[in-house]
């Protein structure tokens, strides 16, 4: 079974530059999350999708950042203008969405680490 | 408040040792509780989670954790360590309370020595 995509797995910009990330989740699975990891910390839910529905976007900044999962399949996160802060690794996860209340496992994409010069 | 803590940023264990990785929680309710581990320019794996049941969860590579209650506490263990193990390793805590938010805490870096 594939696991999540994430493309590009690199990118270098210059600030006040757009910037777009991509998520193919694991096949079948309805709940979608971005996440941003700064170094050496945790994980940080941006969004959480179930199906093409925004469930929570509370952490998402919504002045810069935006996200998009049309069919309730793939995803995009996109970053405009990027800032310096923004340098970080975005993660995408997904899961079946199928457990009660939120009893399901997430499953981790490698990641996309965003330098933003 | 934080919700999930991780109280050691490193441990450093010698190879064939027992080794433990902290996390206490802090959540309305009954918690769900997860392990995963984080190996250099990887995304992360899961190790394990407590959803109900029995206090002691086994999960992937020999790994174990045992869910306490009464100090909230779901501290990850394996009795004989690998060099391999060395990573970044993460407790979450879903809180089912708060639209079912999923809190990490800050990691815990694994060091096993030959």
């Amino acid at each position: 079974e594939a696991g999540v995509v994430q493309s590009p797995r690199y990118k270098i910009i210059e600030k006040k530059q757009p910037v777009a990330f991509w998520c193919n989740p694991i096949s079948g699975h309805n709940t979608l999350y971005w996440y941003l990891q700064n170094l050496g910390q945790g994980p940080e839910l941006l969004i959480r999708y179930e199906n093409e529905e925004a469930v929570d976007d509370s952490q998402l900044p919504k002045d810069r950042f935006s996200a998009e999962r049309l069919k309730g399949v793939d995803s995009t996160l996109k970053i405009q203008p990027a800032e310096l802060g923004d340098s970080a690794v975005y993660l995408c996860a997904s899961s079946l969405g199928d457990e009660a209340y939120g009893a399901d496992t997430q499953y981790f994409g490698p990641g996309t680490r965003l330098t933003v010069l | 408040a934080q919700s999930v803590a991780q109280p050691e940023d490193q441990v450093n264990v010698a190879e064939g040792n027992p080794l433990t990785v902290k996390c206490t929680y802090s959540v309305s309710g009954n918690p769900y509780l997860f392990w995963y581990v984080q190996y250099p320019n990887r995304g992360l794996q899961f190790l394990l989670k407590y959803i109900t049941g029995d206090n002691l969860v086994k999960g992937s590579y020999g790994f174990e954790a045992e869910f306490n209650k009464s100090q909230t506490s779901f501290h990850l263990k394996k009795p004989s360590a690998l060099v391999s193990d060395s990573a970044l390793y993460f407790c979450a805590v879903r809180d089912v309370y708060n639209f079912n938010k999923f809190y990490f805490g800050s990691g815990t870096k694994l060091n096993v020595k030959p």
